[in-house]
């Protein structure tokens, strides 16, 4: 069983203030890992899908690292916004993306 | 812009009923999932379908089939649905398994069975 870890599982902060959380995953057989955002009543919604080691990748004010080696990835939120309040989901997929692995995923409340 | 829908977003049924939930994607994509979520846990894959009338068991297929006659609609059956299948369901799908690829998600069913 693949066991894919986020943390922290929630977090509150304040509008304006910067924040990340971690995604943890097996090291070995990678493929690919993948972020999501979830806002309630809507489909999670793709942010980004990283494939090797020492990927950076940016959307926005929302950017993301991948350490395939220690098998960790960081997803780094720049003066959060209400509108940033989501679930924000990982996904491990190892040998293709069939097959992710998730995550229980990071609820973030942005205050105003 | 992949469109992902599902039937309904809320669902409440009885033990013992047969229950259909539908999926329809426009967007001409080969691979279809059927996901659960439920708290606490992660997205867990009851079922796959690599192609029309092909399919695969994920995770945690037990209780539940899956029909795809058309490439563009995937359906979940629960044969006889019980009170631990109350769940969200969620629908994706995706164009190539290859790694730069994605899965695209519907909006989801809030399932309850009474």
């Amino acid at each position: 069983i693949l066991n894919v870890e986020q943390s922290p599982q929630s977090l509150h902060v304040q509008e304006g203030d910067s924040t990340n959380f971690t995604c943890s995953f097996p090291s070995s057989n990678f493929y690919a890992l993948h972020w999501y955002r979830w806002e309630t009543a809507k489909s999670p919604e793709a942010l980004f899908v990283m494939t090797l080691n020492g990927d950076e990748k940016k959307k926005g004010r929302i950017s993301a690292t991948l350490n395939t080696k220690e098998g960790y990835s960081y997803l780094y939120i720049k003066g959060s916004q209400p509108e940033d309040s989501a679930t924000y989901l990982c996904a491990f997929s190892g040998g293709s993306n069939y097959k992710l692995t998730f995550g229980k995923g990071t609820l973030l409340t942005v205050n105003p | 812009d992949v469109k992902v829908t599902q039937s309904s977003r809320y669902l409440v049924k009885r033990t013992g009923e047969k229950v259909f939930l539908e999926c329809v994607q426009d967007m001409d994509h080969e691979n279809m999932f059927w996901y659960r979520q439920d708290p606490g846990l992660g997205l867990r894959l009851i079922y796959f379908s690599y192609d029309v009338k092909m399919k695969e068991k994920g995770d945690i297929p037990e209780g539940y089939s899956v029909s795809r006659e058309k490439k563009e609609r995937f359906s979940l059956i629960l044969e006889s649905a019980s009170t631990n299948q109350t769940s969200m369901y969620l629908c994706a799908t995706l164009m190539n398994p290859g790694s730069s690829d994605t899965q695209y998600f519907g909006p989801g069913t809030r399932l309850t069975v009474l």
